[in-house]
């Protein structure tokens, strides 16, 4: 049950893109493609943002997207807004009936 | 809407015990499975359980193994956690989560659990 691994983190300018990695093993990420993304501003719940790898749910904006190849998934923000300043975490099934979430990424927006 | 509300946290010694709650509303609660996933302060989160529809299929984070209970009653629409032998190392807030397509969808705003003599 180790934390997937994304870079601490990452930053871009207005207009800009940021992409994110998350990387696991064959028995989470590889494994399945039960891959979220969640946003996290500071003091607040996180948000969905992405699941099942590339699916975005009602309400989020299409700058937001997601990919998967092999053991490691990515979430690129597109055309980078003040308000995508935020911390961003995924996730993946990780078999067994447990789950697995990453160590975080904090975008900075400059 | 969706609806999450925790309750139960607070101040509590190391080696006792606190139980969460966690109160559903704005869908049909028996239907969907749920979890408890924590942060630590300024830290990531961690997945700490998760409990299916009628009670019986539970899982838990190795660390909380044997400590923690998942449990909850469909006729109050309230998740639980029970937590016993706390360690400071479980200081955190506490979400509790509804589950959707396989994955944590909806999430409360969070109880604080600290640990401290």
């Amino acid at each position: 049950q180790s934390a997937l691994t994304q870079p601490p983190s990452a930053s871009g300018s207005p207009g800009q893109s940021v992409t994110i990695s998350c990387t696991g093993t064959s028995s989470d990420v590889g494994g399945y493609d039960y891959v979220s993304w969640y946003q996290q501003h500071p003091g607040k719940a996180p948000k969905l943002m992405i699941y099942e790898v590339s699916k975005r749910p009602s309400g989020v904006p299409d700058r937001f997207s997601g990919s998967k190849s092999g053991n490691t998934a990515s979430l690129t923000v597109s055309g980078l807004q003040a308000e995508d300043e935020a911390d961003y975490y995924c996730s993946s099934y990780a078999g067994s009936n447990n789950y697995v979430f990453g160590t975080g990424t904090k975008v900075t927006v400059l | 809407e969706v609806q999450l509300v925790e309750s139960g946290g607070g101040l509590v010694q190391p080696g006792g015990s606190l139980r969460l709650s966690c109160a559903a509303s704005g869908f049909t609660f028996s239907s969907y499975w749920m979890h408890w996933v924590r942060q630590a302060p300024g830290k990531g989160l961690v997945w700490v359980s998760r409990i299916n529809r009628d009670g019986i299929t539970t899982t838990y984070t190795d660390s909380v193994k044997g400590r923690f209970t998942i449990s909850r009653d469909n006729a109050k629409n309230t998740l639980y956690l029970q937590m016993n032998s706390l360690r400071v190392e479980d200081t955190a807030v506490y979400y509790c989560a509804r589950e959707y397509n396989n994955l944590v969808h909806s999430w409360g705003q969070g109880s604080l659990v600290t640990v401290s003599s």
